[in-house]
């Protein structure tokens, strides 16, 4: 079946330290594949995506690359903020399935 | 300003009281979805809809109840069946059931009393 793994947090940083927050997911035929973002209190908002392999979705200094061949959707940043401390979802979504969703990953970043 | 709505933020339930959370979206999207969090952990799909008058069970959809009336609407009832019903709960439409991004509300944090 379809599956979505992430890295486990929480991930501590401090400002401007680079971030990586690794998924690779399970699933046949072709996925769309997504990074969300939930801030304390709040519900989920996208935060990038990318619907087929080689593409890189990116967004407010994030970036993820669709990775087929490795079965992966890295998110990266390279300098991060105190205001980017969340909860970062990955995503996968096929037409006629349900959206799996990973299991979160925590970033405390410190000023 | 379209989107999704949640209320209320938090919700008090008392033992045996069945409890109603509302969703409305104004984004004129087919499918909505209701998801439970609980902390430190990811979403779980409990009910989803992709068009009025008809829904699906999603994974833990024991003790918990859903109508689609309206497309606007999703409604969801946390029953006296669901024994352990305190957690944050997310409404979510899309455009479409398939390969389309999820927009979210703002959640309501139900607690038992």
């Amino acid at each position: 079946g379809n599956s979505v793994t992430q890295m486990e947090g929480p991930v501590t940083l401090s400002e401007e330290a680079f971030l990586t927050i690794n998924c690779t997911y399970t699933a046949t035929g072709y996925p769309s594949l997504f990074w969300y973002v939930q801030y304390p209190g709040e519900g989920l908002q996208l935060l990038l995506k990318a619907t087929k392999a080689d593409d890189k979705g990116s967004n407010k200094g994030f970036e993820a690359t669709y990775r087929k061949e490795t079965t992966s959707f890295h998110l990266e940043k390279g300098s991060v903020q105190v205001s980017d401390s969340a909860v970062y979802f990955c995503a996968l979504t096929r037409r006629g399935f349900k959206t799996i969703f990973g299991a979160g990953t925590r970033l405390f970043v410190k000023a | 300003d379209g989107g999704i709505t949640q209320s209320p933020k938090y919700l008090f339930r008392k033992e045996g009281q069945n409890v109603t959370l509302s969703c409305e979206q104004n984004l004129n999207h087919d499918a909505m979805y209701w998801y439970r969090q609980d902390p430190g952990q990811g979403l779980r799909l409990i009910y989803y809809s992709q068009i009025v008058n008809d829904f699906q069970k999603g994974d833990i959809a024991e003790g918990y109840s859903v109508s689609r009336e309206k497309k606007e609407s999703f409604p969801l009832t946390v029953t006296s069946a669901q024994k352990n019903p305190t957690a944050f709960y997310l409404c979510a439409s899309s455009d479409s059931g398939s390969q389309e991004t999820q927009y979210f509300g703002p959640g309501t944090r139900l607690l038992v009393l």
